[in-house]
């Protein structure tokens, strides 16, 4: 079953605007991180917070958790048409051997010219 | 991607046979991972391993198993594919349980 949901399922924006796709989840946590990934490759991870942290940067990309409400946002800002790809939140939780992350079934973004 | 290879790339087999796909890493990371990408679902893990010889189940291991001889290699083997097998798979490795994934290129399999 899906850990975290993304939302919205897809979304179309022009070059320079800025994107903003949410993540919600169901159980505790110990981090969320955020994938990219192009048709027909492998996912690339773009950031990691922790569940102790509120707010990370990355360039143009900015990710808030809140984990009261369960919920993540990843901002993409000045948005380039590379930006098109698929985005997936993921939610990390430790067991006795491994952290295990659960994907959402993600946000496909379209940056147009 | 780099460090971190799958083989084969595509591969079609017929329902009933085995079948291994092979994840090769140059990064000497502890943890490897396989999951299965499919339409609707998002990935799903299917096994995972913490060290040599120490693996274990993830949400979907039903009609699968692996194997880690050597740091460097994780197999994956369908024991008898089923179509409900076919899949986009992708292995994954993380150097412990504080930093991301890197995940390989992915193998196409379809099982007709």
């Amino acid at each position: 079953s899906q850990q975290g949901e993304e939302d919205p399922q897809a979304l179309s924006i022009q070059e320079g605007e800025n994107a903003t796709m949410n993540c919600s989840y169901k159980t505790s946590i110990n981090n969320l991180q955020w994938y990219r990934q192009n048709s027909g490759r492998g996912l690339v991870h773009l950031i990691l917070i922790r569940s102790n942290e509120r707010e990370k940067h990355s360039g143009r990309l900015r990710v808030t958790l809140d984990t009261s409400k369960k919920s993540s946002s990843l901002l993409i800002t000045a948005s380039r048409a590379a930006d098109t790809a698929s985005y997936f939140c993921a939610t990390a939780q430790n067991t006795g051997t491994a952290s295990k992350l659960t994907f959402g079934t993600g946000t496909r973004l379209q940056v147009t010219l | 991607d780099a460090g971190i290879t799958q083989s084969p790339r595509h591969k079609v087999t017929e329902t009933g046979t085995p079948v291994t796909l092979r994840c090769h890493q140059t990064e000497n990371h502890r943890y490897m991972y396989w999951y299965r990408q499919d339409p609707g679902h998002g990935l799903r893990l299917i096994h995972y391993s913490y060290g040599v010889k120490d693996t274990d189940k993830g949400e979907v291991s039903d009609g699968y198993s692996v194997s880690r001889s050597k740091t460097e290699d994780f197999l994956l083997t369908l024991e008898s594919a089923t179509s409900s097998q076919t899949s986009v798979y992708f292995c994954a490795i993380s150097v412990d349980r504080a930093h991301g994934y890197t995940f390989g290129s992915g193998t196409r399999l379809t099982v007709v």
